[in-house]
């Protein structure tokens, strides 16, 4: 198993670009998710899936979507993006959303100028 | 809402001394507690977890940590400390319905001395 996996590593963009951040897992996984990480800020939670087909905003969702079309996905994307989302992303996923450990991917560095 | 608070930023310790990081949560019901460590430029790991029974609970790589629900504490333990446990240390709440919708707390540095 790959376990979650993330691409890219780092990416940077211009303000108002778009950009999908993909994430994968290999676990057949029910839920999964997706933090952003800021100095000082911990992890914070963006949106969520507790399957296929079913999405739901985290505690910081402006400025982001997402879509669960398989199970094994769950992309992020960016529609235009602004310096304040200069942040390293993680995704994870669980078995479900009780009761299971989260498994996160190495992470992406995202810098927008 | 639910809430978690790492009071100490940053820690020096000793290779070989005790260690004890300090978490603080809130939350109306029982909660789920966790908590993650990240090395360096690499994504998350789960050392422990507390769902219910025993409120000491046993993780990976010696680490312990004790639920005490009349504090709203659950901070992480480990009787003699190496260098390689130097890293950022997260403490964690899920909620009763979702306890993958995890709230971090902000963090704590270890830095190991040799």
């Amino acid at each position: 198993n790959a376990g979650v996996t993330q691409t890219p590593k780092f990416q940077v963009l211009k303000t108002g670009q778009s950009m999908t951040l993909q994430c994968a897992q290999d676990m057949n996984h029910e839920y999964m998710s997706w933090y952003r990480q800021d100095p000082g800020m911990g992890l914070r939670l963006i949106h969520y899936s507790v399957g296929a087909g079913i999405t739901d905003q985290g505690e910081v969702p402006n400025g982001y979507n997402v879509s669960r079309s398989t199970t094994e996905d769950f992309p992020l994307r960016l529609l235009s993006a602004a310096p304040s989302q200069t942040s390293v992303y993680f995704c994870a996923s669980s078995y479900s959303s009780r009761y299971h450990e989260q498994y996160f991917g190495p992470g992406t560095r995202l810098t927008v100028t | 809402a639910q809430s978690v608070t790492q009071p100490d930023i940053h820690i020096t310790v000793s290779e070989g001394a005790s260690l004890e990081l300090r978490c603080n949560y809130s939350y109306g019901a029982t909660p789920y507690l966790f908590w993650y460590v990240q090395s360096p430029g690499q994504g998350l790991q789960l050392l422990l977890k507390y769902f219910s029974g025993d409120t000491l609970v046993q993780g990976i790589k010696g680490f312990e940590a004790e639920f005490k629900r009349s504090q709203s504490s659950f901070n992480l333990r480990k009787p003699s400390v190496h260098w390689s446990d130097a890293a950022e240390y997260f403490c964690a709440v899920g909620n009763t319905g979702t306890a993958s919708k995890l709230t971090f707390g902000t963090g704590t540095r270890l830095q190991v001395t040799l």
